[in-house]
This record gives structure tokens, C-alpha cells and sequence, in this order.
């Protein structure tokens, strides 16, 4: 079956401490993953997509085939980057649909 | 450039009722796609249309359903509501026929079923 998991529900961090928000996915395929964001009182926006290997906001997440994972990673964490972070995959079937994982909070305090 | 914009944010249902949510994409997006958030579940996926065509359905009961028009625009239906119904009803669009380039999430309308 085709599942994200994100393990952690919450990830606490001090600004400037390094970031890694967990991913892993089950797809029989060649996966296409994202990471969606979504800040407090705003709309799901999304953050990057593997296919582009892309820096926003500092934010980076390499695929690995080996270990099906798409961790999320952060050298130093801003306040402004606490938030809900979603992980999702597309999967593709007739048509397409996002398979987002349960989601994780992070929180970043000075 | 307009993002993209549902209509209500907010419903108040009584249960048997019916309810319509609708859904403008972004212009140009011809594809649209509708998820049900709740605390429980997380986010699923519900349908996908593209070019007036549904061409995706999640694991939902017939008592969902929806449609697009030419203009790209869409609406989805929940006819003989349950309790079970109350959540955040995202709306999502994208350039092309799928997601891989990312869709476009609206702000949602939030149904609460009493």
C-alpha cells in the first residue's frame, strides 16, 4: 500500500539549532515527493518538490531510494519557520492524488 | 494573479441535510482536486477533475460527489450529511494534467455538521 509516514507529531528546537523533519513513504514505483507547509492562520503552500532539488527558505530534502525516506532539513532554524509540515507523495492512478503524511509541528523558540 | 478561492469558509449543517462547496482555480489551472481535513484523518484525498472530467475518486461514500465546469470551475456535493461530515474541505489546483509541478491549495471551507 502506498503510505507517508511522518513519526513525529512535534519537533521542539532553539533557534539556530539544526532541523531534520522526518519523511518516509511505501510506493512500488518512482516516487514523486513534496513538502507542504503551512503556517498558523495561513493556507497549505507548498515548500519544494524532489524533481526540482531546490533551497527554499533554507530548506532542503534529498530523496533516498535505499531508505524510501524525504527527510526535511534545516541548518538553523528561524522562529518564523515554526509551523505544520506536511510530507505527500503523488501517486498516480487514472489520475493523480496527493498521499500526505499525518503531518509535523514545529516549534522554534529563542 | 488571483489564488485560488473557495466559497463559503464557513457552513453550519444539520445532519440529512445537503451541502455544495465551490472552488475557483487559479486562471489557467484546468486541473482541480479536493481534500477533506480533519484532526483524526489528516488530509484525504476526495476527487480530481480535469477538463470537466473526474478522473480520480478517493476512498469516500457516494454521498460525495462533485463536478467541473468549462470555465475550470468546481463543486463538490455532500448530500445526507453526517456528523462524521464536519471538517476542513480544501480545494487544490494545478498547471497541466496533474500534481507534479504542485498544486495551489485554497483556504478551505469549514463544515460543521450538528
Amino acid at each position: 500500500a502506498q503510505r507517508v509516514t511522518q513519526p513525529e507529531k512535534l519537533l521542539s528546537v532553539f533557534k539556530g539549532a539544526p532541523v531534520e523533519l522526518k519523511c518516509n513513504y511505501s510506493y512500488s514505483g518512482s516516487p514523486e515527493l513534496f513538502w507542504y507547509v503551512q503556517y498558523s492562520r495561513q493556507r497549505l503552500q507548498l515548500l519544494l518538490r524532489h524533481i526540482s532539488r531546490e533551497s527554499i527558505k533554507g530548506f532542503t530534502a534529498d530523496l533516498n531510494k535505499g531508505e524510501t525516506s524525504f527527510h526535511l532539513k534545516k541548518p538553523f532554524a528561524q522562529e518564523e519557520d515554526s509551523a505544520m509540515y506536511y510530507c505527500a507523495l503523488l501517486q498516480y492512478q487514472a489520475g493523480t492524488a496527493l498521499i500526505f503524511g499525518k503531518g509535523t509541528t514545529l516549534s522554534v523558540s529563542s | 494573479k488571483a489564488g485560488v478561492t473557495q466559497t463559503p469558509r464557513y457552513l453550519i449543517k444539520t445532519r440529512g441535510q445537503q451541502v455544495t462547496l465551490s472552488c475557483s482555480p487559479i486562471s489557467g489551472h484546468r486541473s482541480v482536486s479536493w481534500y477533506q481535513q480533519t484532526p483524526g484523518q489528516g488530509l484525504q484525498f476526495l476527487f480530481e477533475y480535469f477538463s470537466e472530467t473526474q478522473r480520480n475518486k478517493g476512498n469516500f461514500p457516494g454521498r460525495f460527489s462533485g463536478r467541473q465546469f468549462s470555465n475550470s470551475r468546481s463543486e463538490m456535493n455532500v448530500s445526507t450529511l453526517e456528523l462524521g461530515d464536519s471538517a476542513l474541505y480544501l480545494c487544490a489546483s494545478s498547471q497541466g494534467q496533474g500534481g507534479n509541478y504542485g498544486y495551489t491549495f485554497g483556504s478551505g471551507t469549514r463544515l460543521t455538521v450538528v
